[in-house]
């Protein structure tokens, strides 16, 4: 089956820095790459997301690229604030019909 | 709309006892997914229901199990519960059939289940 790795497990940045978070994938036919956001004690949620036949996708601050050659992915925020702390997951979707879920990077944004 | 909804939000059993924990998803979502919460572990996969059958499994005991019904809520039941089980579970809806149109997973807030 499918294995998602992500890295870092933990990462501290200060306010107003980028912080990147990678994720690598081991099914070539995973096709769909999409990133939560987990504040603490709340549910999931999607904030990107990413289809194998874009290499890039951005909205506001935050961006993924993906390189299928590489099999990997990778999250993108700038210009950080405090509210963007919180543990990001990234997944990846194969022909087995079901998510992966890499085990998460607990970001903390320094004022 | 109303969002997926997991109930009880909390619960405290021993080992050997059996707990049931229930998922109302958003109306008109299909798709009901079951996921373990822990520390370092991330998010592992249980199974996933869409229309009343079990559509995929991961790789759990079979102590783990699960059904839904026809109104799509969904329950899950761990059997002769040990130690190992404590955790947050989530369940997730989605409107996706599957293949390409995959659809965005929306959780509830899950239920934290403590095992002494």
């Amino acid at each position: 089956g499918e294995n998602v790795e992500q890295h870092p497990s933990t990462l501290s940045v200060q306010e107003g820095d980028s912080a990147v978070i990678k994720c690598t994938y081991s099914d070539s036919a995973s096709n769909y790459f999409p990133w939560y956001k987990q504040e603490l004690g709340k549910r999931p949620q999607l904030i990107i997301d990413i289809r194998s036949n874009v290499g890039e996708k951005k909205d506001q601050r935050i961006a993924v690229t993906l390189n299928k050659t590489a099999k990997h992915f990778s999250l993108h925020i700038t210009e950080t604030q405090p509210e963007d702390s919180a543990v990001y997951f990234c997944a990846a979707f194969t022909t087995g019909n079901q998510f992966y879920f890499g085990t998460g990077t607990s970001l903390t944004v320094i004022p | 709309k109303a969002g997926v909804t997991q109930t009880p939000r909390y619960l405290i059993k021993t080992r050997g006892q059996q707990v049931t924990l229930s998922c109302s998803p958003i109306s008109g979502h299909r798709s009901v997914s079951w996921y373990q919460q822990t520390p370092g572990q991330g998010l592992q996969f249980l199974f996933e229901y869409f229309s009343e059958t079990q559509r995929n499994k991961g790789n759990f005991p079979g102590r783990f199990s699960g059904r839904q019904f026809s109104n799509s809520r969904s329950e899950m039941n761990v059997s002769t519960l040990e130690l190992g089980d404590s955790a947050l579970y989530l369940c997730a809806s989605s409107s996706r059939r599957g293949g390409p149109n995959t659809g965005e997973l929306f959780f509830g807030e899950g239920s934290r289940l403590t095992v002494l």
